[in-house]
């Protein structure tokens, strides 16, 4: 039983590089959701995408872009990361109607 | 927006119960949920409220009060492996989910 499997599960970056955090969930669930998590700051929405096709911003969008081809894939992209980006990030996916998320292991990206 | 309030730390004893509250304030309201996270794990489900009320689920309770904005969580017969954050987090209209800070659990022997 996968879930959600996110990749990679640590990376370190340099800043100004272009990188991307895939995730993949086997459940069909519509709905699918990019958090990240701080000390003291608990998990914040980047991106969501409520079915295939679409996405919307959550409370922290800027530098981060999503895209959502299909029902399984919702990879994030930092275009150029900035050590601000340093996190663990999460990936979730949800059934719209139930609304408990499923969560990945998590990313941790550092970037310097 | 969502504005989710939760004590920062709780400390207490094996065996003992302990009672975790969140306040919210939001533009939209469908469901709050519980989560739990052990160090350096993802969060997982823990009970989830949509009417006002109590639901109960072995040693987890969890209370919603939609016109007070609030609700927490109650844990019986504490043991060592509850000692972990607990999120607090509120379900919009449009099904996004908005978590609190947490609340990191330290049971002691």
């Amino acid at each position: 039983i996968a879930g959600i499997t996110q990749a990679p599960t640590s990376q370190i970056l340099a800043a100004g590089r272009r990188m991307t955090l895939r995730c993949t969930q086997d459940m069909r669930h519509n709905a699918m959701y990019w958090y990240r998590q701080d000390l003291g700051l608990g998990l914040r929405l980047i991106h969501y995408s409520n079915t295939a096709g679409t996405t919307g911003k959550g409370e922290v969008p800027d530098g981060y872009s999503v895209s959502r081809a299909n029902t399984d894939d919702f990879p994030l992209t930092l275009a150029s990361a900035v050590p601000s980006q340093t996190s663990v990030y999460f990936c979730a996916s949800s059934d719209r109607e139930n609304g408990e998320l499923f969560f990945g292991e998590g990313s941790r990206l550092t970037v310097l | 927006g969502q504005n989710i309030d939760q004590p920062t730390e709780m400390t207490a004893t094996e065996g003992a119960i302990v009672q975790i509250n969140c306040t919210y304030q939001t533009s939209g309201f469908n469901g709050l949920f519980w989560y739990q996270q052990h160090a350096g794990e993802a969060p997982t489900f823990l009970s989830y409220n949509v009417l006002d009320g109590l639901e109960e689920k072995g040693r987890f309770s969890s209370f919603l009060s939609r016109s007070k904005g609030y609700s927490y969580l109650l844990l019986k017969e504490l043991q060592m492996k509850d000692s972990a954050s607990y999120l607090c987090a509120v379900r919009d209209g449009d099904y996004k989910l908005s978590f609190g800070a947490g609340t990191t659990v330290t049971v002691r022997a």
